[in-house]
């Protein structure tokens, strides 16, 4: 059992280029989410997802592009990247009543922007 | 703006003592707590969650949790070099996301 997948690991981006961070999870769980991590800071929301077909924005969306066409995968899409983007980026999954259950965490892709 | 505050630190423990967390909430609508591990360059793992109000135990850890004081927090027994890391408190309430604090590093030295 797998649990949340990220690729890639690691990631360098010029200014302006563009990527898209791979998340897919075997849980069968309807919440996804994507969050950043600063150095010292805590996690920041992205997007969030309740299901196929359904994306909301978080708390710092701006940049960012989400898509959520199967249970399984949820993308992130940089479009024309930016330094204030260096970051690592989590994505985690969740059951039930999402936030209200335990969410499970990939390994992260730590991304930066040259 | 719902938040979650923690102290961040770092707590500086010796080998076999406890170690105190805490945290506090700003939203009196939120349900449900959780405690995370974080060690240096990984992701977070699930230590506990607590739904009520009162002690939770799981072996070494046990979480409190008083909803009319807002705050929450874990409690590590006999702590070891191995529980030194960064420890995220997060609160849920009726928008079923997740608000994270901005954790507490804890160090423990032999």
């Amino acid at each position: 059992n797998a649990g949340v997948t990220q690729t890639p690991k690691f990631r360098i981006l010029k200014i302006g280029q563009s990527m898209t961070l791979q998340c897919t999870q075997d849980m069968n769980h309807n919440y996804m989410y994507w969050y950043r991590q600063d150095p010292g800071m805590g996690l920041k929301l992205i997007y969030y997802s309740v299901g196929a077909g359904i994306t909301d924005k978080g708390e710092v969306p701006n940049g960012y592009n989400v898509s959520r066409s199967t249970t399984e995968d949820f993308p992130l899409r940089l479009e024309l990247a930016a330094p204030s983007q260096t970051s690592v980026y989590f994505c985690a999954s969740s059951t039930g009543t999402g936030g209200h259950q335990p969410q499970h965490f990939g390994d992260g892709t730590r991304l930066s922007i040259l | 703006q719902k938040e979650v505050e923690q102290n961040s630190g770092p707590l500086s423990v010796p080998e076999g003592a406890i170690a105190s967390l805490n945290c506090t909430y700003s939203d009196r609508g939120s349900q449900s707590f959780f405690w995370y591990r974080q060690y240096s360059g990984k992701s977070p793992e699930l230590i506990m969650s607590i739904y009520s109000n009162g002690d939770k135990e799981d072996g070494r850890f046990t979480a409190q949790l008083n909803k009319a004081s807002q705050y929450v927090s874990l409690l590590i027994r006999d702590s070891q070099p191995s529980d030194s890391a960064t420890y995220l408190c997060a609160a849920t309430g009726g928008s079923y996301i997740p608000t994270f604090g901005r954790g507490t590093s804890l160090i423990v030295h032999p």
